[in-house]
């Protein structure tokens, strides 16, 4: 079955503008994850939703940094007002739910700040 | 504070030889840790996984040791394949509502021909 897709697989943008990253997940796979790796760094939790549940968004590095799950499917990651310290592969995963461990990922997508 | 640390970024290893990877943690609470294998340009691949409860789970060439009084757990690979050249990610989940997993910096295994 078709696994984890996001897009776009990369985006260049400038200081100061808008981004929005979007993540397919698993068709039944209820909770749903971000992270994000900088060059050199582990993954970084960022957020996660379960069903519908209030996500927790104990990741977020800052008030510019949003996301929504519509539906209890799509997800999309807000960046607002880039700065080039937000750089970095942001991943998204999905997971069957609870009482689950194992997250599946999608490829990525590459964010580069100019 | 690095609660997950993978000390050495990389491993070298002849093929057909057995590779060990190292992973140690911080956190006693967590209980299920995993191994993701990622690709350049790819998301992170679920590879293997231990719960807290046992000490060694295997899968094939893949076999994951848990010693949870030293906080350590290892990846053997036995034998090394050059396929099997990639980043290497330790992974920790606690009992926490949300599972989120807290990972490792990796480790770059080279499997040399």
């Amino acid at each position: 079955g078709a696994g984890v897709s996001q897009s776009p697989s990369n985006k260049v943008t400038e200081k100061g503008k808008d981004v929005e990253l979007r993540c397919d997940p698993i068709s039944g796979h209820t909770a749903l994850y971000w992270y994000r790796q900088s060059l050199g760094q582990g993954l970084e939790f960022l957020i996660y939703f379960q069903g519908n549940s209030a996500p927790d968004k104990s990741g977020l590095p800052s008030d510019r940094f949003s996301a929504e799950r519509t539906g209890g499917s799509v997800s999309t990651l807000t960046i607002q007002r880039t700065q080039q310290e937000d750089s970095a592969v942001y991943l998204c995963a999905s997971m069957m739910g609870r009482g689950s461990y194992e997250q599946y990922f999608g490829p990525g997508t590459r964010l580069t700040v100019t | 504070d690095q609660q997950v640390k993978q000390n050495s970024p990389s491993l070298s290893v002849q093929e057909g030889r057995i590779s060990i990877l190292n992973c140690d943690y911080t956190n006693s609470m967590f209980d299920y840790f995993l191994w993701y294998k990622k690709y350049p340009a790819e998301g992170p691949t679920f590879l293997i996984s231990i719960s807290s409860i046992k000490d060694k789970n295997e899968d094939g060439r893949f076999t994951v040791f848990l010693n949870k009084s030293a906080k350590h757990l290892s990846l053997h690979i036995v034998p090394s394949q050059p396929g099997d050249s990639a980043v290497y990610f330790c992974a920790a989940s606690g009992t926490g509502a949300n599972s989120k997993l807290t990972f490792g910096k990796g480790i770059t295994l080279s499997v040399r021909p």
